[in-house]
């Protein structure tokens, strides 16, 4: 059973426009949630992470929204650019045990034409 | 500036050989991670652990065993490998909860 779903394999737009990736979750311990990006060939990076106590975080270009009610995330790129051509993979963590657990999703491709 | 460190970077093992994959981190990081990703999929979490000594199961942990006895070192033993390991490695580390994990750059196991 997915815990963290990604329902959306690829995304594709245009540069300098909104990109939007969707991400759901079933597990409501979970306490915090992440977004990573990944380049073929290379481990994944952090880009941005929310407390299950906030509805939004912001950095830069970069925006995540959390509502709970509807176990929903999103990450918003404004504006979008060629370099932000990658697979992005949305996290859940914080339960568990030791609470330690950090569950991914399968990823999202996310394609930015110039 | 290493971060974290995984050896090998590739392999290729014979089904039913034994292997240990190698992660070392100097971020003085508490939590530790072994994630694998198969082609097409996501990451799915191995074992974890969050302190020397402590370790835990993630979603896959089967087939697999881990121990911490450093704050530094986080090894991931096959003990027979199977064809389904094969499979591309991820080692991590975080210094807590809320704060981001630090990848390797991975181990391409494949066994044959």
């Amino acid at each position: 059973d997915q815990q963290v779903k990604q329902n959306s394999p690829s995304l594709s737009v245009q540069e300098g426009r909104i990109s939007i990736l969707n991400c759901d979750y079933t597990n409501s311990m979970f306490d915090y949630f992440l977004w990573y990006k990944k380049y073929p060939a290379e481990g994944p990076t952090f880009l941005i992470s929310i407390s299950s106590i906030k509805d939004k975080n912001e950095d830069g270009r970069f925006t995540v929204f959390l509502n709970k009610s509807a176990k929903h995330l999103s990450l918003h790129i404004v504006p979008s650019q060629p370099g932000d051509s990658a697979v992005y993979f949305c996290a859940g963590g914080g339960y568990g045990g030791s609470q330690g657990n950090l569950i991914f999703g399968k990823g999202t491709k996310l394609s930015v034409k110039p | 500036n290493a971060g974290v460190t995984q050896t090998p970077k590739f392999r290729i093992l014979k089904i039913g050989q034994s292997m240990t994959l190698q992660c070392t981190q100097d971020m003085n990081h508490n939590y530790m991670y072994w994630y694998r990703q198969d082609p097409g999929m996501g990451l799915k979490l191995i074992y974890y652990s969050v302190g020397a000594g402590i370790t835990d199961k993630g979603e896959v942990p089967n087939g697999y065993n881990v121990s911490r006895s450093t704050t530094e070192d986080f090894p991931l033993r096959l003990e027979l490998a199977a064809p389904s390991q094969t499979s591309v490695y991820f080692c991590a580390s975080a210094g807590g909860r809320l704060t981001e994990a630090f990848f390797g750059q991975g181990t391409r196991l494949t066994v044959v």
